[in-house]
């Protein structure tokens, strides 16, 4: 059974719109992130928590905000979203420092 | 800031080739390396971890070796087999802000031909 869940898998968005992209997790972990993939730049740091009601800016945050409402759930959100945020998103759980990081199987975002 | 450098974009082999993917790294901290690999359709999971310099980790017959003297940790694989096709990450991991913050290289992806 799958650990870490995202919805949607898939989705469609028209520029300028709003976009909410969610991230549920079962491993009662402290510290979830969101990534995003793209060709030729690996995976690149979002936002994080470390726990309900924390959000932290990760390496590329601009046009996108995050919350953490419970030790669960964690959400990105493009507020106006761009065909530059065409990407995979990735949500991932992890317990203390120097842990592994659990991840979904991705949403991808098309912005048109 | 850390950064993960891999210069191979795509490595292609044939079953039972020896494999050997480069991976340097550049940090100011005390981190953690990992390999991270990623299956079609589906997000990266840990392949091997090593969280002291100058020791090597090893899993499924994978091996990469934590070296601080020459910031590298290489991954390598005796005999590939096709079922090890798929996009292989170098990551280096910073905890000097408390979570866990991974940076990834930008992979290479392994072609495995029958």
């Amino acid at each position: 059974e799958a650990a870490v869940t995202q919805s949607p898998r898939n989705k469609v968005a028209v520029t300028g719109g709003k976009v909410t992209l969610s991230c549920n997790q079962t491993n009662n972990h402290n510290n979830m992130y969101w990534y995003r993939q793209d060709t030729g730049h690996g995976l690149r740091l979002i936002h994080y928590s470390y726990g309900a009601g924390s959000t932290e800016k990760g390496d590329i945050p601009d046009g996108y905000k995050a919350s953490r409402p419970s030790q669960e759930n964690f959400s990105l959100i493009l507020e106006l979203a761009t065909p530059s945020q065409t990407s995979v998103y990735f949500c991932a759980s992890g317990a203390d420092s120097g842990n592994t990081l659990y991840f979904g199987e991705g949403s991808r975002l098309i912005v048109v | 800031g850390n950064s993960v450098t891999q210069m191979q974009g795509q490595v292609t082999l044939s079953e039972e080739e020896f494999l050997f993917i480069n991976c340097t790294y550049s940090t100011t901290g005390y981190p953690t390396l990992f390999w991270y690999v990623q299956y079609p359709g589906e997000g990266p999971q840990l392949l091997l971890k090593v969280t002291t310099a100058n020791n090597k980790g090893s899993s499924r017959g994978f091996e990469a070796t934590y070296d601080k003297g020459t910031t590298s940790f290489h991954l390598q694989k005796a005999s590939v087999q096709e079922s090890d096709s798929a996009v292989y990450y170098c990551v280096l991991g910073d905890d000097t802000e408390g979570a866990d913050r991974l940076t990834f290289g930008k992979g290479t992806q392994l072609i495995i031909q029958p």
